[in-house]
């Protein structure tokens, strides 16, 4: 969706460092969210944030970790703790009217 | 959320239309119909939903049947940048803690 940016589309990282994914989003919703998505497989909520300074762990948060200083921002850092980091990372926003969620363009992360 | 039942694939002729079905038996009274769609390699798509009524947008329409058992995504003039895999998912207004889960989907292949 045009109102929501991931950034960078494609990111590489040695095993053991921390990685910092952003997602900016100019549709003034409240909601945030980040999912990942394996080949062949569905979403999995990671974390959400329902409003600024709120953020609630999802059903794989472990090796994670988010922030929400600013409505526009909700960044995911990949940890060294997470074990399978390789995935494709999505972030979505949703619209209080309507329940409807919306996607930006992911980033694909390669851990080498 | 109620299960949905798509089939693996189907293509069209590009400039037919392409009716994507979907069923959703056990589907309650409180639960919308939504569609998304998925290119590779990008994020998901909103295409369009629906709670009973037929609903059209610019992309697509929704055929919803009277018992609300099953629906169809009309897509009325097949480009080939519409081949993706679609997503018919069937989820209530839970507000914003509530997470999407995609199946498996339906793969529109058109072809020139």
């Amino acid at each position: 969706d045009g109102g929501i940016t991931q950034s960078p589309k494609y990111l590489f990282r040695k095993e053991g460092q921390n990685v910092t994914l952003s997602c900016e989003q100019n549709l003034n919703h409240d909601a945030m969210y980040w999912y990942r998505q394996d080949p062949g497989q569905g979403l999995r909520l990671i974390y959400y944030s329902q409003i600024v300074n709120d953020f609630q762990k999802g059903d794989i948060a472990e090796g994670y970790s988010v922030s929400r200083e600013k409505k526009e921002s909700f960044p995911l850092t990949v940890t060294s703790a997470q074990k399978n980091p390789t995935a494709f990372y999505l972030c979505a926003t949703r619209d209080t009217n309507t329940d409807t969620q919306y996607f930006g363009p992911g980033t694909r992360l390669t851990v080498l | 959320d109620a299960k949905t039942t798509q089939p693996p694939s189907m293509d069209c002729a590009e400039g037919r239309a392409a009716n994507l079905p979907c069923n959703h038996s056990t589907i309650s009274g409180n639960e919308y119909v939504y569609w998304y769609r998925q290119i590779h390699s990008q994020g998901p798509q909103y295409i369009i939903h629906g709670l009973k009524n037929n609903e059209t947008n610019e992309m697509a329409s929704l055929i919803i049947t009277e018992d609300r058992k099953s629906s169809t995504l009309i897509l009325p003039h097949a480009t080939l940048r519409d081949t993706a895999v679609y997503y018919c998912i069937v989820r209530a207004h839970t507000g914003a803690n509530s997470k999407l889960t995609f199946g498996k989907g339906i793969t529109l292949s058109v072809r020139p």
